[in-house]
This record gives C-alpha cells, structure tokens and sequence, in this order.
C-alpha cells in the first residue's frame, strides 16, 4: 500500500517567503510526526498529532512555525518569513498507535527539501 | 531527558567483512532503542528495535544488535558487508513507558555514514 507522502519534494524560498509543506500520512494511522533533519545531523522532533489534536509542540523552533492536522489526516507545516536557518529537510512520519502506545513503528516520508536563499 | 551518540561520523569497509556501528546511549527512563537506515533521497526505514524484551535483537537485511545496560550501549553489527548496506544509519532513543511501550518522540544521534568498497 502507499506510504507516507510529502510534497513538494523540493522546495527553495527566497528569505522572507512563507512556505507551506504537506504531509499525507498512511490511512488511518492516528499519530503524526513533523521532524527538522538540517544538512549532516540527525532528524530533531518539530512537533506531534494525535488525530487532528497537536498534543506537543515543543519541537517548533519559533512561533515562524505552525503545524495544523484540521481533519485528522492531511499534516501541513508553514513556515512564516523564512530565514536560511530554516534551511534542513523536513520529514513527516505517521504510526497506528496512540502517544504512549506506539509498539508500531514510525513509518516516514521522504522529506522535503527546503532551501532558503 | 535522553540522548544517543554515535561514536563514528563514518565508517568504511570492504564488502564481505563485518560492519559495526557504535552508539551509546544516556536516558533516565528505561529506554526503547532503534536503528534507522536512510538511503540516499529516501525515507527512513526501521532496521531492528529493542523494548526491554531480549537483549540480542535481530533486524532486517542480517543485522543486529545488542543493549547492554552496564556499558550504555547499542552497537549494530552485521557479520558481512554487502554493496547495498551503504546509506546513513541512526542509532535512536524513545522514552519507554512501564506498559512495555513506546512513548514515540523519538531523539536521533549524529548519523554514521557507512560506505562499502569493493
């Protein structure tokens, strides 16, 4: 079946730019992830759903950021003013599981590419 | 809190001779730990994962691991290297609930790129 699916694949905004980045998890899965993967580190945890309720967002680097899940399904990051800091690949990732109950593993996408020039 | 590190920015080897990946880890709760390998342009894909079950775990693809609670480790082996094994691998630490599951925010180490020479 199809996985976790993100869009666009890349995505390059001038400083300055709002960006919006999407994030199609797995039918049905309840929980969904948003991490920061900047160039040479590991991913860093952005923020987290559970269904269309955000139960953490501790992640998100400065209120620039805002994640939104309306219906429990579709994931979308925006990015506000954009700074070359923001500069990383942003990975979504979904899990059957509930926060707390997750024996399931994360199931990521693969990632948008977002340079900000 | 809870943090991983990956003890090898990169690792090389030949193919058909063992690989190790090293990784320590430091967390105030018993832990849930993982490796994740990220190929070029592709998602992250779970390769195995310890929640307090056997201490010896196997993965996908002939590799393992082993956590050892004395020294804080989560080394990741395979006993022969194979073309297809080079990628970025993640060692990963959750906090792990008394229920025997995973919390889920996950925290990542540095990376260790593997590359396999013919």
């Amino acid at each position: 079946g199809a996985g976790v699916s993100q869009s666009p694949r890349y995505k390059v905004a001038k400083r300055g730019q709002d960006v919006a980045l999407r994030c199609d998890p797995i039918s049905g899965h309840v929980s969904l992830f948003w991490y920061q993967q900047a160039l040479g580190q590991g991913p860093e945890f952005l923020t987290y759903f559970q269904n269309e309720a955000q139960l953490d967002k501790s992640g998100l680097p400065s209120d620039r950021f805002f994640a939104e899940r309306p219906e429990g399904s579709v994931s979308t990051l925006k990015i506000q003013r954009t700074q070359q800091e923001d500069s990383a690949v942003y990975l979504c990732a979904s899990s059957p599981g509930r926060l707390g109950q997750l024996n399931s593993p994360l199931h990521f996408g693969n990632g948008t590419r977002l340079t900000v020039t | 809190a809870q943090s991983v590190t990956q003890l090898d920015s990169h690792v090389s080897v030949s193919e058909g001779t063992p690989v190790l990946l090293r990784c320590n880890y430091s967390s105030s709760y018993s832990p849930s730990l993982f490796w994740y390998v990220q190929h070029p342009n592709k998602g992250l894909q779970l390769l195995l994962k310890y929640t307090s079950a056997a201490t010896l775990v196997k993965g996908i693809n002939g590799f393992e691991a082993e956590f050892k609670k004395s020294e804080t480790s989560f080394h990741l082996t395979k006993p022969s290297a194979h073309m297809s094994d080079a990628a970025e691998y993640f060692c990963v630490v959750s906090k792990h609930n008394a229920g025997g599951t995973s919390y889920g925010k996950l925290t990542f180490g540095q990376g260790t790129i593997l590359t396999v020479h013919p």
